[in-house]
């Protein structure tokens, strides 16, 4: 079966400093990777993602994410926080198993403090 | 690009009483998806259209819960009759595609049964 897994709920890093959220996965065959951004009251707003080619993968606000196979994890990383990326964040996979349909991880809580 | 579109924002109801909620996505994408999220159970996929054809309604909760999509541009998630445990965050996302390309969301509706 599909399945993704965001083992931490919260991350908590100072202001300036690197972050990184991490996302395991389990999906048959070549995966398709997602990371999404929720702040209050508002939809779930797409990062980046993986299909192919280069394991790092860069997106939407200095976000990038590296994608691991052997250890089949796309960790989000970033390499200096803003009190502004305070949100909860979603890593996401597609792949054939269970007709392409997104499975979304539970979601993990970042604070970024000034 | 008005981005994928909500309605309401808001529902307060009591028990018993008939939902709709409203999403229009955004033009030229084929599929649809509608997700409940709940602290408890994070983010359901409920049900998905492709080209406005109920592919997968295998999430749906109960008979009580339909959706509908009559044309490209338009489709609704009805509960009838409603009970509290149906409160939760509803939203709607649009794709291109249901591989590569990521979901687009709507805001949401926060919809409260009392």
């Amino acid at each position: 079966a599909q399945s993704v897994a965001q083992p931490e709920d919260q991350v908590n890093v100072a202001e300036g400093n690197p972050l990184t959220v991490k996302c395991t996965y389990s999906v048959s065959g070549n995966p398709y990777l997602f990371w999404y951004v929720q702040y209050p009251n508002r939809g779930l707003q797409f990062l980046l993602k993986y299909i192919t080619g280069d394991n790092l993968v860069k997106g939407s606000y200095g976000f990038e994410a590296e994608f691991n196979k052997s250890q089949t994890s796309f960790h989000l990383k970033k390499p200096s926080a803003l009190v502004s990326d305070s949100a909860l964040y979603f890593c996401a996979v597609r792949g054939y198993t269970g007709g392409f349909k997104t499975i979304f991880g539970a979601g993990t809580r970042l604070f970024v403090k000034a | 690009d008005a981005g994928v579109i909500q309605s309401p924002r808001h529902e307060v109801t009591e028990m018993g009483q008939e939902v709709t909620l409203r999403c229009k996505p955004i033009s030229g994408h084929d599929y649809l998806f509608w997700y409940r999220q709940t602290m408890m159970r994070g983010l359901e996929l409920l049900i998905y259209f492709n080209n406005n054809v109920p592919i997968d309604d295998s999430g749906m909760p109960e008979d009580r819960f339909s959706a509908k999509m009559p044309n490209a541009s338009f489709s609704t998630l009805k509960i009838q009759p409603s009970e509290p445990r149906d409160s939760a965050v509803y939203f709607c996302a649009s794709s291109l595609d249901r591989g590569s390309q990521p979901q687009h969301f709507g805001d949401g509706t926060r919809l409260s049964i009392l």
